[in-house]
């Protein structure tokens, strides 16, 4: 079956512009997370969902980062003001429940000019 | 907050030779532990973890890790290596204590298999 997908897979941007990421998860998954990987270091946790609401956003560097998954499946990683600092890969991950293994998809890179 | 170390950045090696990459973790609280694999051009994939149970855990490709708590240790070998081996290895940890798998991951380590 269809694995995690993530949309696009390579988006460049000026400073100061907005960015969606899409994130498509596996069917049926409930559990959907959001990660940020720079170059050189491991995914960075950003944000939990449990079906629609966001379970736990601590990883969210600062308000210019949102995320939404308004009907349980679909999630969207909303950016303001891009930053040069927020040039990273942004991983998405989805599981059947929360203590379950994470698929993760294959990421979008996004490069701030 | 977890912190994970992978020490070694890159490990090269030659193909049929064993291989050991460390990952150390910061906590003694009871953790779940995992190792990630990113083979070129691909996403992360599960390659194995420890949940519960015998400290030695195994893969499907003749990996294994081992489960050092009093070392606070999660180190994954293979006793012999293949081309199809390089990839990047991620070693990734979780809390027990929180209500769902909130991932700390090392910064992740290349191994480069030569024939």
């Amino acid at each position: 079956g269809a694995g995690v997908s993530q949309t696009p897979s390579n988006k460049v941007t000026e400073k100061g512009k907005y960015v969606e990421l899409r994130c498509d998860p596996i069917s049926g998954h409930t559990a959907l997370y959001w990660y940020r990987q720079s170059l050189g270091q491991g995914p960075e946790f950003l944000i939990y969902f449990q079906g629609t609401g966001a379970a736990d956003d601590s990883g969210l560097p600062n308000d210019r980062f949102f995320a939404v998954r308004p009907e349980g499946s679909v999630s969207t990683l909303k950016i303001q003001r891009t930053e040069r600092g927020d040039s990273a890969v942004y991983l998405c991950a989805s599981s059947p429940g929360p203590h379950n293994e994470q698929f993760f998809g294959p990421g979008t890179r996004l490069t701030v000019l | 907050a977890q912190s994970v170390t992978q020490l070694d950045s890159q490990v090269p090696v030659f193909e049929e030779a064993p291989v050991e990459l460390r990952c150390n973790y910061s906590s003694s609280v009871s953790v779940y532990l995992f190792w990630y694999v990113q083979y070129p051009n691909q996403g992360l994939q599960l390659l194995l973890k420890y949940l519960s149970g015998s400290t030695l855990v195994e893969s499907i490709n003749g990996f294994e890790a081992e489960f050092n708590k009093s070392q606070t240790s999660f180190h994954l070998r293979k006793p012999s290596v293949h081309i199809s081996d390089t990839a990047e290895y991620f070693c990734a940890v979780s809390d027990q204590r929180d209500n769902f798998n909130k991932f700390y991951f090392g910064s992740g380590t290349k191994l480069n298999v030569k024939p």
